[in-house]
């Protein structure tokens, strides 16, 4: 079976510190691969997706960038933290014919 | 873009009631889901729903693709019920578009 893998949980960073959360699929191949962000007591914004290695599409501009380096591995990352980047991420993946989309256990960041 | 909108945005009840949440949306969609997000955050899928009826114990889900609505039921609330039940769609780019949610209080 399929399962997601994210981490870390909780995280706390300072303004000005790179920032690298990952997320990793297991029993899929070349499935689309999305992170979120959640805003306290809000619903979930896009922020990246990928249909495969190397192909990333940014829904926002933003701080952040992300990265697909391997099928099953996608990265998120920022050079220079801002305190505006707090809140909690959620990586995601479905298949690529647009079925159920399952979710990583999220990562709260917190900027100080 | 598809809009997703859920009622009601807010919901508080005793253990032991039966409750409605609604999820219109704006356009054809390729599917459906909800989800229950628990107070630790994790996303809980509850159902793909597309279309037609599904039921997993207390809860219950009818999507009418054609009316462009769901419905999550939920019967006999348990205090675990209790957190944000969101939907989402995913539009001709397999993007979820996502409702504002759900949140679900139940009071012992």
């Amino acid at each position: 079976s399929q399962t997601i893998h994210q981490w870390p949980a909780t995280l706390v960073q300072p303004v000005g510190s790179p920032l690298s959360l990952e997320c990793t699929v297991e029993g899929t191949s070349n499935p689309n691969l999305y992170w979120y962000r959640q805003a306290a007591g809000r619903g979930l914004q896009l922020l990246f997706y990928s249909v495969g290695i190397g192909q990333i599409s940014s829904e926002v501009p933003q701080n952040l960038s992300a990265s697909r380096p391997q099928d099953r591995q996608f990265i998120l990352s920022s050079k220079k933290l801002l305190l505006s980047d707090s809140g909690f991420y959620l990586c995601a993946w479905s298949t690529t014919l647009g079925t159920e989309a399952f979710f990583g256990q999220g990562t709260r960041l917190t900027v100080v | 873009g598809i809009q997703v909108e859920q009622s009601p945005p807010d919901l508080i009840l005793q253990e032991g009631a039966n409750s409605t949440l609604r999820c219109n949306f704006s356009d054809s969609v390729n599917n459906l889901q909800w989800f229950h997000q628990n107070p630790w955050g994790q996303l809980i899928n509850l159902f793909y729903i597309p279309s037609g009826t599904k039921q997993n114990g207390r809860l219950s889900a009818t999507t009418v693709a054609t009316e462009r609505y769901s419905l999550l039921y939920i019967s006999s609330s348990q205090t675990t019920d209790s957190g944000v039940y969101f939907c989402a769609v995913m539009d001709s780019n397999y993007q979820l578009i996502w409702g504002a949610g759900t949140k679900l209080i139940i009071k012992p």
